[in-house]
């Protein structure tokens, strides 16, 4: 079945305490990004990736950074988290450049940072 | 950089009734996608329009690229409780990034 997997799905953690959140898509898909989804704002880009080793920001990167070593996986890690990044994070995947195809989203990962 | 813009916020809306969502944006788009999210789940892919003025329908819902390609709509006719969720726009103004608006919560009065 073709998906975008995230692990983990829930996350509470403590301000500092680095953590990684892993996403992986079996579509071999180019373009992967990441977004955090908050009340009344919408899904906000964090970082995209257009191919292996080639990462970009997005609208909100700071205190984010990604990494793209394998086309199926695009992490996202948190140095050191802060509660203002309490959200909902989405992974994201589409066959080439990500502004002319088809997102396929993750299920998604609820993270609060007290 | 660009903005798009989603209004309104919040529809509720009578079983049966129609609605329309609307998205603008600060800039000429290249496409526009509408992505649908039902309450606990992830946005799902519904449509992408690329021609200036293009119309498409999905059964109940018509969608609308407009003729400068800043705006477009979504048109939701006789509602049912299945289209309960938040509707998304999503405008790309080059390859590489969209840019979504802040969302359309419906809920439906059965």
């Amino acid at each position: 079945e073709a998906q975008v997997t995230q692990n983990p799905r829930y996350l509470i953690t403590v301000t500092g305490k680095k953590l990684t959140v892993t996403c992986s898509q079996n579509m071999n898909h180019e373009y992967m990004s990441w977004y955090r989804q908050d009340p009344g704002l919408g899904l906000r880009q964090i970082y995209y990736s257009m191919n292996v080793e080639v990462t970009d920001k997005g609208d909100v990167p700071e205190g984010y950074k990604v990494s793209r070593k394998e086309k199926r996986n695009f992490p996202l890690i948190l140095e050191s988290p802060s509660p203002n990044q309490t959200s909902l994070y989405f992974c994201a995947s589409s066959a080439s450049s990500g502004g002319g195809n088809e997102q396929f989203f993750g299920p998604g990962t609820r993270l609060t940072v007290l | 950089g660009q903005q798009v813009m989603q209004i309104p916020q919040y529809q509720h809306v009578q079983e049966g009734e129609d609605f329309t969502t609307y998205c603008n944006s600060s800039t000429t788009l290249s496409n526009i996608q509408w992505y649908k999210q039902r309450p606990g789940g992830h946005p799902v892919f519904l449509i992408q329009l690329v021609k200036s003025g293009e119309v498409k329908k999905q059964k109940r819902l018509t969608f609308q690229f407009g003729e400068a390609k800043k705006n477009s709509s979504l048109h939701i006719t006789a509602t049912q409780t299945t289209d309960v969720g938040t509707y998304f726009c999503a405008g790309a103004s080059n390859d590489y990034k969209l840019s979504f608006g802040a969302g359309t919560t419906v809920t439906v009065r059965a």
